[in-house]
């Protein structure tokens, strides 16, 4: 059973460009989570979603950020118009049954805004 | 609002001896989760040990145990026989219901634990 796979591993970026994240939840998890980790700092919730649902975006910053988790495919989050302030590394999580299970990891997403 | 504090930056342990790391958190819910997750320098997230509230029992996973204390809102973490791979950044995380059935992780800032030969 494959992990979590978040794709690209390391994402470069300029001010005002856009970053789409990618992840694939573990075969059978219908539950995804988005969490950024800032440098030297713990995880930050973002959003919760499952499927073709945003369930929780009370992390999520009200402008620029968005996410999806559609009934095909992996779930994106997306950043427009990306600035400094944004580069840190962002992990996704998912659970197979519902919220209160334990979450597992990908490797995370860093990206760095030029 | 949730609160998790780690309270040691940084520790150190040789190899085959034990280590306890802390971690309090502030809460008014009686129903929730606690973790410990580990980051390698790789930076991927690993779940090392998972307790539910209502459980008295502390759990243990092979050398990794927790001292699970309600009352104190204390949730420690002791690696038994360190080993070189044990060295990484280790994360306390707390869940509970944030409303409308979605739960969060809420994380401490973290202990760097090296394992020294």
């Amino acid at each position: 059973n494959a992990g979590v796979m978040q794709n690209p591993r390391h994402l470069v970026r300029r001010r005002g460009q856009e970053a789409r994240l990618r992840c694939s939840p573990m075969k059978g998890h219908s539950h995804v989570y988005w969490y950024r980790q800032l440098p030297e700092e713990g995880l930050k919730f973002m959003v919760y979603l499952q499927k073709e649902n945003i369930i929780d975006e009370s992390g999520m910053p009200k402008e620029r950020f968005s996410a999806e988790f559609p009934k095909e495919g992996p779930s994106i989050l997306r950043i427009q118009q990306v600035v400094r302030g944004d580069s840190a590394a962002y992990f996704c999580a998912s659970s197979p049954n519902g919220p209160t299970d334990t979450q597992y990891f990908g490797p995370g997403t860093r990206l760095t805004v030029l | 609002a949730q609160t998790v504090t780690q309270s040691q930056p940084e520790m150190s342990v040789q190899e085959a001896e034990t280590v306890t790391l802390s971690c309090t958190y502030d809460t008014s819910e009686n129903n929730y989760y606690l973790f410990w997750y580990k980051q390698p320098p790789s930076r991927q997230m690993i779940l090392v040990i998972r307790q539910e509230a209502y459980k008295q029992q502390n759990a243990t996973e092979n050398r990794f145990s927790v001292n699970f204390q309600k009352a104190a809102k204390s949730f420690s973490l002791k690696i038994s026989d360190s080993q070189l791979g044990d060295t990484a950044m280790y994360f306390c995380a707390f869940m509970t219901d944030s409303g409308a059935g979605s739960y969060q992780l809420t994380f401490g800032k973290g202990t760097k634990l090296s394992v020294i030969p």
